[in-house]
């Protein structure tokens, strides 16, 4: 089955850029996600890639897919504090069930 | 608008009740789930559901219960709660996947339960 695998803590300083690493085993997999999570809160939609894409931009969002090497990565620009939360990369399976990493803390120093 | 429920958002409890976590959703959505999320982040699949009288054990085993008697509700339940189950329980909820749109689960706040 899928296998999902994150880094698990980032430290970044405002204003510079943040760059999340994932990396999934499924190949099949047809959508690949970014869900964010603040404290005491559920996952929140951040953004999504089709396994078709290489790349996709949402404001300070970017995402870059290899799907050669099944990696996936999150930039985010100009982080701000804000920004400090779990991220949790996600590949979904053909049962339509999300498999999850096992999120990147990150942390933004003002 | 995503509009998914649970309740309670906090709940402590001693050992041996029984309890029930409630999750409802607005948008009509046929699939259902509950994730169990460590206090290390990551999350576990518990239960789905993929429609009314529809239910399926997730990846982690868990001594919880789920049904699914309404599209709009699915409560978990644990008969007896133990320490071990102190976790924060997250339900979320999907369409099903059609060319063209997006297949997204919606998440609720969670439910953060502790066994005393």
């Amino acid at each position: 089955g899928e296998d999902v695998e994150q880094s698990l803590f980032l430290s970044v300083r405002e204003g510079d850029s943040s760059v999340i690493n994932c990396t999934y085993t499924d190949s099949s997999s047809t959508y690949l996600y970014w869900y964010k999570q603040e404290p005491g809160a559920g996952l929140q939609l951040l953004t999504y890639i089709f396994s078709n894409m290489d790349m996709k931009q949402d404001q300070r969002l970017t995402v870059l897919l290899n799907k050669k090497d099944k990696h996936l990565s999150l930039r985010i620009a100009d982080t701000q504090t804000g920004d400090s939360a779990i991220y949790f990369c996600a590949a979904m399976d053909s049962s339509y069930k999300l498999i999850f990493g096992s999120g990147t803390r990150l942390l933004v120093r003002p | 608008e995503a509009d998914i429920y649970q309740t309670p958002r906090y709940l402590v409890i001693g050992t041996g009740k029984k309890i029930t976590l409630e999750c409802s959703q607005t948008m009509g959505h046929d699939k259902m789930y509950w994730y169990q999320q460590d206090p290390g982040m990551e999350l576990h699949l518990i239960h789905y559901s993929y429609g009314v009288n529809s239910t399926e054990k997730g990846d982690l085993s868990s001594e919880s219960t789920v049904s699914r008697i309404r599209t709009e509700h699915f409560p978990l339940t644990l008969e007896s709660a133990r320490p071990s189950h102190t976790s924060q329980y997250l339900c979320a909820s999907s369409t099903g996947q059609a060319v063209g749109r997006l297949y997204e689960q919606f998440f609720g706040p969670g439910t953060r339960l502790t066994v005393l």
